[in-house]
């Protein structure tokens, strides 16, 4: 069965780092991986969708690459603002089924 | 605007009594999901649906129950059954295939049992 982790569960840094937030899978066999925003008490923000076949998606200030070999993911935040305070989650596309969801990385950007 | 609307936005159960969560989309997406939050334990499948008038069980759906008999429209029933169903609930829908279709949320319905 598939299993999402990612790592770490919580993380604060000052405004203007940059960061990376990780995911890892069990299964590499993906269709594809999708990173989420999730503000408090709202719905999902799809941000950055990666086919099995890429290796990374940017938009903006965010780069999401893949490793589908190894099984693991990375999301890329370059100059972080307070506006980006969120949680991030990460979800795998195992074949015909579902989504299968991380925990997600609470992010906290201080001014 | 294309999107998903999920009503209500709170809702509160009494004891023994069923409830409906509302999903609509119009973005002519075949596939609709239904995922429960909790805190620290992420988003889990409760049922989906790739075509109309079909649906697979996820993960957690013993206490709920769902049609899908219009293409726009996934109605959650959450039963008496469900002994602990406060929780935040995520609709979402997607193209259907296995391709790299993106997916996308509502809004959620946070409901409460009181």
């Amino acid at each position: 069965k598939q299993e999402v982790t990612q790592i770490p569960a919580a993380l604060s840094v000052p405004e203007g780092e940059n960061l990376v937030l990780n995911c890892s899978f069990t299964d590499s066999a993906i269709y594809n991986l999708q990173w989420f925003r999730q503000d408090p008490g709202k719905g999902l923000t799809s941000l950055l969708l990666i086919q099995s076949s890429q290796r990374e998606q940017t938009s903006g200030r965010l780069n999401a690459s893949l490793d589908k070999s190894s099984g693991r993911s990375t999301l890329y935040i370059a100059a972080s603002q307070p506006g980006d305070s969120a949680t991030y989650l990460c979800a795998v596309k195992p074949g015909n089924t579902p989504l299968v969801f991380g925990k997600g990385t609470r992010l906290s950007v201080i001014a | 605007d294309g999107g998903i609307t999920q009503s209500p936005k709170y809702l509160f159960r009494k004891e023994g009594q069923n409830v409906t969560l509302s999903c609509e989309q119009n973005l002519n997406h075949d596939a609709m999901y239904w995922y429960r939050q909790d805190p620290g334990q992420g988003l889990r499948l409760i049922y989906y649906s790739q075509i109309v008038n079909d649906f697979q069980k996820g993960d957690i759906a013993e206490g709920y129950s769902v049609s899908r008999e219009k293409k726009e429209s996934f109605p959650l029933t959450v039963t008496s059954a469900q002994k602990n169903p406060t929780a935040f609930y995520l609709c979402a829908s997607r193209r259907a295939g296995q391709g790299a279709t993106e997916a996308f949320f509502g809004q959620g319905t946070r409901l409460t049992v009181v």
